[in-house]
């Protein structure tokens, strides 16, 4: 089946840590996203990437880092500069089909 | 500035009656809207999307209807049934850079029985 799949679904950091967020995908796409959804917010956009190599800084990019080195992944390290790490965490990837996003199922991140 | 707005964060609406649902945006040069479903910890999921050059887009139960002169699009679900209850989201590229999609605050519709 084609999709996104992000692990872990639950993650928990501790003070100063870095912690990685996995994602791939297998629908061939080149963009994929990062975005940041708080209890009652919407979705705000941390890191995504057109192509291969490159990326760019969406709207809260501190204490977050990316890297693209194949189409299939794009991980998400949030850093122990990131002083409220605690949200859900959705990776996302668009084709062709205009502006159309595809979502994984997500990775709650809590600090212990 | 450049920003896609849903200024009811809940609705509750009868199963079989009809929900809509709002968005406003800032900035008349978007071109293009999207409606997201969202279920408690999953990923959203596309639902209907609307061009500028239309006012309106029909899909099954689902309706968007845009207003460019008031820069308000709404998202009608006829008739409601309890599978729809979900968060909502409304969506729209950034004028001047496609690439980045920007959501609005979503809003959480309830069907009671």
């Amino acid at each position: 089946d084609g999709g996104i799949t992000q692990s872990p679904k639950y993650l928990f950091r501790k003070e100063g840590q870095n912690v990685t967020l996995s994602c791939e995908q297998n629908l061939n796409h080149d963009a994929m996203y990062w975005y940041r959804q708080d209890p009652g917010q919407g979705l705000r956009l941390i890191y995504y990437s057109q192509i291969v190599n490159d990326f760019q800084k969406g709207d809260i990019a501190e204490g977050y880092s990316v890297s693209r080195e194949k189409k299939e992944s794009f991980p998400l390290t949030v850093t122990s500069a990131q002083k409220n790490p605690t949200a859900f965490y959705l990776c996302a990837s668009k084709g062709s089909d205009r502006e159309k996003l595809f979502f994984g199922s997500g990775t709650q991140l809590s600090v212990l | 500035d450049q920003q896609v707005k849903q200024n009811s964060p809940s609705l509750s609406v009868q199963e079989g009656r009809i929900s809509i649902l709002n968005c406003d945006y800032t900035n008349s040069m978007f071109d293009y809207f999207l409606w997201y479903k969202k279920y408690p910890a999953e990923g959203p999921t596309f639902l209907i999307s609307i061009s500028s050059i239309k006012d309106k887009n029909e899909d099954g139960r689902f309706t968007v209807f845009l207003n460019k002169s008031a820069k308000h699009l709404s998202l009608h679900i006829v008739p409601s049934q309890p599978g729809d209850s979900a968060v909502y989201f409304c969506a729209a590229p950034k004028y001047s850079s496609a690439s980045k999609i920007i959501f609005g605050s979503g809003t959480r519709l309830s069907i009671r029985p």
